[in-house]
């Protein structure tokens, strides 16, 4: 079946980086783009940019540059998102979905079950 | 892109119906594009209920109902079930290429 499998938990210090994984299946990888979402703790989701597929476009939320990088390996259908510099305040949980397009409309129709970064000393 | 506005709870009896609002903009809610909806349950993925504004995916129960007036978006659950309470996000795609989510809405199922 259709599905997004993200990378376990992880625990870092601030000034770590941490790559996350987004492992695509049951469709082909490149046929849909990416979104990349994050929920702090106590708070909402927040869309933090997407990525090509096709190309290896990424395209970052505002307050989501800098730190954060989307990467791709179509060889594994594998969707990466890496934070470096770490910050207390980027503890969070972090979801990736897939992007359907039916050449009118969008919507996110296969989400991951999310990655908890934990940032602390 | 300042997140669109939903109510931060709703609550309601098992049978009974709910609605939850998701106002915006003509930039986002207002568009062309209609508002997605997504359920999610603390620790689980985010599950998708409604997309352009009204359809249900294959294997969501149609006692989820959508609606849309102006730059307002309305999800309805009716029959109230204990597995209906989550917290619920909709979701916009807007004129500027991005992508912008309610706050959310906690429902209970008192």
């Amino acid at each position: 079946q259709v599905q997004l499998v993200q990378s376990g938990s992880e625990l870092k210090k601030p000034g770590a980086s941490v790559k996350l994984s987004c492992k695509a299946s049951g469709y082909t990888f490149t046929d849909y783009a990416i979104n990349w979402v994050r929920q702090a703790p106590g708070q909402g989701l927040e869309w933090m940019g997407w990525i090509s597929t096709n190309t290896g476009d990424p395209t970052y939320a505002q307050g989501f540059t800098g730190p954060f990088v989307f990467s791709l390996d179509t060889s594994v259908s594998t969707a990466y998102l890496q934070i470096s510099s770490l910050k207390a305040e980027d503890t969070a949980v972090y979801y990736c979905a897939r992007i359907y397009y039916d050449l009118k409309y969008y919507h996110m129709d296969v989400w991951g079950k999310g990655t908890t970064v934990t940032v602390s000393s | 892109q300042s997140a669109l506005t939903q109510p931060a709870s709703v609550s309601g009896s098992p049978g009974q119906s709910i609605t939850i609002s998701c106002t915006g903009t003509n930039r986002d809610v207002g568009t062309y594009n209609p508002v997605s909806w997504y359920r999610h349950h603390p620790g689980e993925a985010p599950k998708l209920i409604l997309y352009e504004g009204t359809k249900r995916p294959s294997g969501v129960s149609d006692r989820f109902s959508g609606s849309n007036s102006g730059n307002t978006a309305s999800l309805t659950i009716s029959g109230l079930q204990a597995e209906d309470e989550a917290d619920y996000y909709c979701c916009s795609y807007t004129t500027s290429s991005t992508w912008v989510f309610g706050g959310g809405t906690k429902l209970t199922v008192l």
